[in-house]
């Protein structure tokens, strides 16, 4: 069974702080990961995904995740948060076939301070 | 806005009830799925649906089952609640079957109060 490790729980930033929110997974195949966001009050959105290819992926609103594949690792970056920034922020792996879904990490709640 | 919605936002059972949850995809979108995100969790997979059929399915007991419409819509219908159902319910959907395919797009949840 896959699951998911974010390691902060409550992070708290003054805004023009750089960011970077821990993940970690266990699963020993090919696995496609994601980054999602939930802003006070909105649904779950996409920030960013890694499927293949580069393992450096830029999401929107200047995030960026890298994985690295030998320390199971997709850590969330942000060189610098903005007050907007304040959210729930969530890791997420599928196993690449799908049907078995997402398995999320128990998220982190990011507050910027202006 | 994503496009998914959810019915009803809100609502309060009492253990033993069942009770029925519904979402309406994104506009060509035919494969929806549904989470369960209890207090200070992170959602977790409950089952999919593509094309009407179950294709997918979590750690989730059999009282907990869904259906699929011709129009991509889908029910969640969960019997005989317990306490321990009381969450946001979250319904997803994707242009296709695999995850590496599609993005997800979520809808706003319903929550479910079950005293």
């Amino acid at each position: 069974a896959q699951s998911v490790s974010q390691h902060n729980h409550h992070v708290i930033l003054s805004e023009a702080a750089s960011l970077e929110l821990g993940c970690n997974y266990s699963y020993g195949g090919t696995v496609n990961l994601f980054w999602y966001v939930q802003y006070p009050g909105q649904h779950l959105q996409l920030l960013l995904k890694y499927f293949s290819g580069d393992p450096l992926v830029k999401g929107i609103k200047g995030f960026e995740a890298e994985f690295i594949k030998s320390k199971f690792s997709f850590n969330l970056r942000k060189p610098s948060v903005q007050w907007s920034d304040t959210a729930e922020y969530f890791c997420a792996v599928s196993s690449g076939g799908g049907a078995d879904g997402l398995t999320f990490g128990k998220g982190t709640h990011l507050i910027i301070q202006p | 806005e994503t496009g998914v919605t959810q019915s009803p936002t809100h609502l309060i059972k009492t253990r033993g009830q069942q009770v029925t949850l519904r979402c309406s995809s994104q506009s060509g979108h035919n494969t929806v799925s549904w989470y369960q995100q209890a207090l200070g969790q992170g959602p977790q997979f409950i089952f999919q649906y593509y094309r009407e059929e179950e294709n997918g399915r979590g750690n989730f007991p059999p009282r907990f089952s869904g259906l699929q419409f011709p129009n991509y819509s889908s029910e969640l219908n969960v019997n005989a609640l317990e306490l321990d159902d009381s969450a946001l319910y979250l319904c997803a959907s994707r242009r296709e079957r695999g995850l590496n395919t599609g993005e997800l797009f979520f809808g706003e949840g319903s929550r479910l109060t079950v005293l």
